[in-house]
This record gives C-alpha cells, sequence and structure tokens, in this order.
C-alpha cells in the first residue's frame, strides 16, 4: 500500500524556470492538500481539492497552480520559480469530511538559485 | 481568524524526565484537534485526533488531552526515540483543511 506519494525528492531550480511537483495517492481520496514547509514556520497551505475537477487557493496560493483532474492525481505546477519558493513541500490526502486523518507523503525538498 | 499556537518552540529532556507541550487554538465549530509526529527529512505521521473537550487518548509513552481551548500531548518517561517534532492541527466542519501550528522539536537526551 503506497499511500501518498511525491517525486521528485530534491530539486534545485534556476530563477525563472518552471516545474511540476507530482503528487499521487492510491488510497480514493476525496481531498488532497499541498502545503510548504520553511524552517520553524509550519505548515502552511498552498491549494487543496475536494474532488476530481474542484480545487481552491490556500493561505498562500502565488506563483503557484494546481490541477485536478483525477481523483489519484494532484499535481502542483511552479512557473517562474523565485528564491522564496525555497521550501520543503508536502502532499496530503484525506478520505472525506467526515474522516479527518489526512496522510502526507515524504515531501519535494526545493531549492531556487 | 483561526489560530493554532505551540509552545515551546523547543523542549530538551533528559531521558525519562517527563514534561508536556502545549497547543492552544482559537477557531470556530471544531471539527477535530490533531497531533503529528515530524521525524527529520520525513512527513508528519500522524498519532491522534481529539474532537470534544475532555477526550483524552494514548499510545506508548504519549497522551493527548483536549479542553475547550488548548491540548497538551503528555509525554511520561521519554526516550531518546521520542525525539522529533510534534506538530498540532485543526479543523472546522465542512470542506476545510487542516490549519497547523509551528510546532514544538523535542530533543531527548540519554
Amino acid at each position: 500500500n503506497a499511500g501518498v506519494t511525491q517525486t521528485p525528492k530534491f530539486r534545485i531550480l534556476k530563477i525563472g524556470q518552471s516545474m511540476t511537483l507530482q503528487c499521487t495517492q492510491d488510497m480514493n481520496h476525496n481531498y488532497m492538500y499541498w502545503y510548504r514547509q520553511d524552517p520553524g514556520m509550519g505548515l502552511k497551505l498552498i491549494y487543496y481539492s475536494v474532488g476530481a475537477g474542484i480545487t481552491d487557493k490556500g493561505e498562500v496560493p502565488n506563483g503557484y497552480n494546481v490541477s485536478r483532474s483525477t481523483t489519484e492525481d494532484f499535481p502542483l505546477r511552479l512557473e517562474l520559480a523565485a528564491p522564496s519558493q525555497t521550501s520543503v513541500y508536502f502532499c496530503a490526502s484525506i478520505e472525506g469530511a467526515l474522516n479527518t486523518e489526512a496522510f502526507f507523503g515524504q515531501g519535494t525538498r526545493l531549492t531556487v538559485v | 481568524e483561526d489560530q493554532v499556537t505551540q509552545s515551546p518552540e523547543a523542549l530538551r529532556l533528559q531521558e525519562g524526565e517527563s514534561s508536556s507541550l502545549n497547543c492552544s487554538y482559537t477557531v470556530s465549530g471544531l471539527r477535530g484537534l490533531f497531533w503529528y509526529r515530524q521525524d527529520p527529512g520525513k512527513g508528519p505521521e500522524f498519532l491522534f485526533t481529539l474532537y470534544s473537550a475532555g477526550e483524552e487518548k494514548e499510545k506508548e509513552r504519549l497522551k493527548a488531552t483536549l479542553t475547550k481551548k488548548e491540548s497538551f500531548l503528555h509525554i511520561t518517561a521519554p526516550k531518546p526515540e521520542d525525539s522529533a517534532t510534534y506538530l498540532c492541527a485543526v479543523r472546522k466542519a465542512g470542506n476545510t483543511p487542516l490549519v497547523f501550528g509551528k510546532g514544538t522539536r523535542l530533543s531527548v537526551i540519554a
């Protein structure tokens, strides 16, 4: 049972480059989330989705985009990378509104230089 | 605005020295309060969910309690393997996401 899988685990980008962080879950969960974690700052919500075709902004969405074409996948797109986007990114999923335990991926450590 | 505040930011304990971590919250319509453990370089790992004031849950050396304004994570006779960052999060009713505190970094010294 793979759970939530994130790729890549590490990436270095140059300023202005683009990339997509991949997130896949095999638990048939409706709710999926993208968080970023900076040292000493906890987890901040970037975007979330309550089902295929539905996405919504979180606390820090600027510079990011998402899509949810299937239940399993929730990719996060960085269009023009900036040093402020250097962070560790976590994807998470929850089965539904009544089941509130979140399962997290192992994270993607992104450095923008 | 929903807020979750954890204290202390960091805690250093000797092995066997019991202590408590605090999570205070301001949120209307609390659906649940969650404790997660996070090891360096890994994603958060679920520990407990608490739903109503007065509720308690235990797992090995950890015990979580909940009041109307705060939650405590009590660590009894900790061991070095309990060293980690402990995160608290809350969720309101409906389709709302988890809101996290900044965490408490616990170090247990042998």
